[in-house]
This record gives C-alpha cells, structure tokens and sequence, in this order.
C-alpha cells in the first residue's frame, strides 16, 4: 500500500493526451515539492518533472507537472508509441520515518 | 558525463550480508544528498535511505523496513556511496539504483541499478 496514491493503468490513442494522477496528504504532497519519474522497460527511472511543474534540460514540453492542494497531476500531450511506460510520482513526507515516498506506479498504455 | 555505476549484487542466503557500490563521477559528489531506492520484481519504487550532502555533514536516514539493518556509507576520496546490507530477508530482493537528488527529493540521475536476490 503506497502513501501515494496513482491509477494502476491509464490509456489513450497514439497523437491524444492523457494525465495521470497522484493522491497525497499534507504530510506530503501538501506542503513539499513533488516530481515525476519515467520507467521503460528494463531501464532505470528518469527524471521527468520537478518542483511540481518544472521539467530538465531534454524534457520536451509535452509532458508538464501540476499541483493542488494534497494532490498532483502528470500531462503528457501528443502521444507517441514511445512514452509506453510506467510512471511514479514521488514525493518527501514529513510525518513518516520512511521520509521519501513513492506513488504505486501507473502503467501508460499507447493504444 | 554525469554518472552512477552500480556494483556489488547478487544471490545471498536469508540473513546473510552485502555490499553494494555506487560510483559516482562528472559532478561534486559532496555536494548532493545520495539516495539508495529499491524496486522488487514487478513492483513500484521504495525508498531505501539516504546519506546527506556536505551541507548536512552526510548524516543518513533510513525507511523504516531497512533501519537497524542496512547502512549508507559515503567516501569522498573515492566519490563512492555504499549500501552495507546485514540479516538480509527474502523481502529485501530486489533491484537497488543509486539516486542523485538535485534538491527537494527530486532524483535526477540514477544507475543502472544492481540486481539482490536473497533466497535459499
């Protein structure tokens, strides 16, 4: 049971778009900076968006961050077959000793 | 380039020990936190610890399911993070990267990751 809360699965047609949510408290989504990560197969996770809503050098601007209140939202527009992927928010708590903490994970489908 | 490597994983039986090794190169290593987080076979991320930066004179912190058991070691001659891991458990398989946070938990470069199995 992750502290974050994802979708399990989203999914959308290639050239569509799609947002993918994540659930916290005011430990943790609430009053701290949350970031999204990429996870293709087999490969290590990457770095999509920061600070909520900031994306790094070589993040194209189809994915964007947003936040509200205890709760965060994941954009991508214009999909392409290659953004199949899972995606985890991730976040700091301060209630919990476990101080980073994760969302479950939600799995893109590019129909 | 900025880079991670991980090293040090493998097959040990329940309640055994390992080391794993994160070299680090292309950036000040002191002067970020560095993060060791763990995905199990087909599940999501989990937090392992963390050894401070400079700044905070590389104190660790730890999840709660590894306190007690697993310990972070930095040595900065060496630009090298550690994960000392003691009374392994079936759970603690799993795939470990090493994380750079570049602020705010935010992980911005991470290894290839090492592969832990502890079975019998």
């Amino acid at each position: 049971q992750s502290v974050l809360t994802q979708p399990p699965s989203v999914s959308a047609a290639p050239g569509q778009s799609v947002t993918i949510s994540c659930s916290g408290s005011s430990s943790n989504i609430g009053n701290n900076y949350v970031s999204w990560y990429q996870q293709l197969p087999g490969t290590a996770p990457k770095l999509l968006i920061y600070d909520n809503n900031k994306r790094p050098s070589g993040i194209p601007d189809r994915f964007s961050g947003s936040k509200s209140g205890t709760s965060a939202t994941l954009g991508i527009t214009g999909l392409q077959t290659g953004d199949e992927a899972d995606y985890y928010c991730g976040t700091w708590d301060s209630r919990l000793t476990t101080n980073v903490v994760f969302g479950g994970g939600t799995k893109l489908t590019v129909l | 380039e900025v880079q991670l490597v991980e090293s040090g994983g493998g097959l040990v039986q329940p309640g055994g020990s390992l080391r794993l090794s994160c070299a680090a190169s292309g950036f000040t290593f002191t002067d970020h936190h560095m993060d060791w987080v763990r995905q199990a076979p087909g599940k999501g991320l989990e937090w392992v610890g963390r050894s401070g930066s400079k700044t905070y004179s590389h104190t660790t912190q730890y999840a709660a399911s590894v306190e007690g058991r697993f310990t972070i070691l930095r040595d900065v001659s060496k630009n090298s993070l550690y994960l000392q891991m003691n009374s392994l458990k079936t759970e603690d398989t799993a795939m470990y990267y090493c994380a750079r946070d570049r602020g705010y938990s935010a992980f911005d470069i991470w290894g290839q990751g090492t592969m832990v199995t502890v079975s019998s």
